[in-house]
């Protein structure tokens, strides 16, 4: 698999369950962020976890980090319907200027 | 909220002509990108920008690709002779000073090449 692999590809809730989504990654990293992306639309920073840390909370947003796994979660707790999009991890090797690679996505659906 | 601006929001081009895509990242960021996502696939990267030269390009960026920074706002990317694979949306990104900051990124222009 390539760097950045998110699980599942879909997925779909009822509104009001938590949502969780996954992303593996092959190399070392030096932070981990989640994106989020509407349908057609432009990329919105989630989130970002460095590699020294474990578990970072925003909102209903619940990121974990494992290194020794080289393995990330996304947790969305009570979604709702606007929650509805394309989440994506993004990797960044250790460097500031550094380019982040993108997984293929986990596309969310809430039903309301 | 400071946010990167692209323009235009969708261009459509004939095979073989020569388009620009512009954009103006926040304003005290340093660090510039473009990305570029094909239809339902993947965001890739295409090429970083810094201290006004090139940091990085990936294979993806080819001689048909340029980027600039004519004045101290807007960057540009170039694609000389577009073709067909070329279809894609094109993202912006721009990122402060530092290891762990984020990158933003723009809405996009959807390129549709035909």
């Amino acid at each position: 698999s390539q760097q950045g692999e998110e699980d599942p590809q879909a997925l779909s809730i009822q509104e009001g369950e938590n949502a969780t989504m996954n992303c593996s990654y092959k190399t070392s990293i030096n932070n981990l962020q989640w994106y989020r992306q509407n349908s057609g639309r432009g990329l919105v920073h989630l989130i970002l976890i460095r590699s020294n840390e474990r578990e970072k909370h925003s909102g209903r947003l619940r990121v974990t980090l494992d290194t020794s796994k080289k393995s990330s979660s996304l947790l969305i707790t009570a979604s709702r319907a606007a929650d509805t999009a394309s989440y994506f991890c993004a990797t960044a090797r250790n460097s500031g200027n550094t380019p982040l690679v993108f997984g293929k996505g986990t596309r969310l659906s809430v039903i309301a | 909220e400071p946010e990167v601006t692209q323009t235009p929001s969708h261009q459509v081009t004939q095979m073989g002509q020569e388009v620009i895509l512009r954009c103006v990242p926040i304003s005290n960021h340093l660090y510039f990108y473009w990305y570029r996502q094909i239809l339902g696939q993947k965001v890739e990267f295409l090429v970083s920008f810094y201290n006004n030269e090139i940091s990085e390009k990936s294979e993806i960026f080819d001689d048909q690709f340029s980027v600039e920074r004519p004045d101290g706002s807007n960057f540009t990317l170039k694609i000389r002779s577009t073709k067909l694979e070329d279809s894609a949306m094109y993202f912006c990104a721009s990122k402060a000073r530092g290891r762990n900051t984020e990158a933003f990124f723009g809405q996009g222009t959807r390129l549709t090449v035909v």
